[in-house]
């Protein structure tokens, strides 16, 4: 079964901290990396996404940082506010036309006043 | 307003009966799919459809069945032989399955079977 590992569970981020989520996968065949965020009560929204052909993307103050040899990928949020408190998830799929994304186990993030 | 609407947002059933959970979408999108969320567990895939009159299973479909009908529904139905039913049910869709074109995705329907 193709995996996702993420980590970690929960994060504690005090306002204008950087808060790091990372994800570890096993699957070489993984072709496409998106970042879904979530708040209570709401289905996931797409948050960032990257390709393994790039090693870090960046938007406003999110940041996808990806090891292809290590088969890493990591969040980076950059001067962490309360409203980006959610559960983040990482994700993976194949090469197109194959498969639905693999989702990673989610990250609770609170980011505190 | 273009979106995926799920409904009940909450939903509770006595152990052995049959529920159908319902997903529509205006989105005109091809692909859809029902993920399960459990605390701790992440998303887990139930069941996906890249087209009308056709479904496939993913990772976690026992007890689980779907249909495609209609290129705008996409129900769930969660049937006596699921042994942990009570979940948060997330149906999603997208342009096509496969494109790496984003989900969206509904607002969950919380199910507890008791």
């Amino acid at each position: 079964q193709q995996q996702v590992k993420q980590s970690p569970q929960s994060l504690i981020v005090q306002k204008g901290g950087i808060s790091i989520i990372n994800c570890a996968y096993e699957n070489t065949a993984f072709d496409y990396f998106p970042w879904y965020q979530q708040f209570p009560g709401k289905g996931p929204a797409l948050l960032i996404a990257i390709r393994p052909d790039v090693s870090e993307k960046k938007e406003g103050r999110f940041t996808i940082s990806f090891n292809k040899s290590a088969k890493q990928f990591s969040l980076h949020i950059m001067d962490s506010q309360p409203g980006d408190s959610a559960t983040y998830f990482c994700a993976a799929s194949i090469a197109p036309g194959r498969r639905a994304l693999t989702f990673g186990s989610g990250t609770r993030l609170q980011v505190q006043p | 307003d273009g979106g995926i609407t799920q409904s009940p947002k909450y939903l509770f059933r006595k152990e052995g009966q049959n529920v159908t959970l319902s997903c529509e979408q205006n989105l005109n999108h091809d692909a859809m799919y029902w993920y399960r969320q459990d605390p701790g567990q992440g998303l887990r895939l139930i069941y996906y459809s890249q087209i009308v009159n056709d479904f496939q299973k993913g990772d976690i479909a026992e007890g689980y069945s779907v249909s495609r009908e209609k290129k705008e529904s996409f129900p769930l139905t969660v049937t006596s032989a699921q042994k942990n039913p009570t979940a948060f049910y997330l149906c999603a869709s997208s342009s096509k399955l496969g494109d790496n074109s984003p989900l969206h995705f509904g607002n969950g329907t919380r199910l507890t079977v008791t």
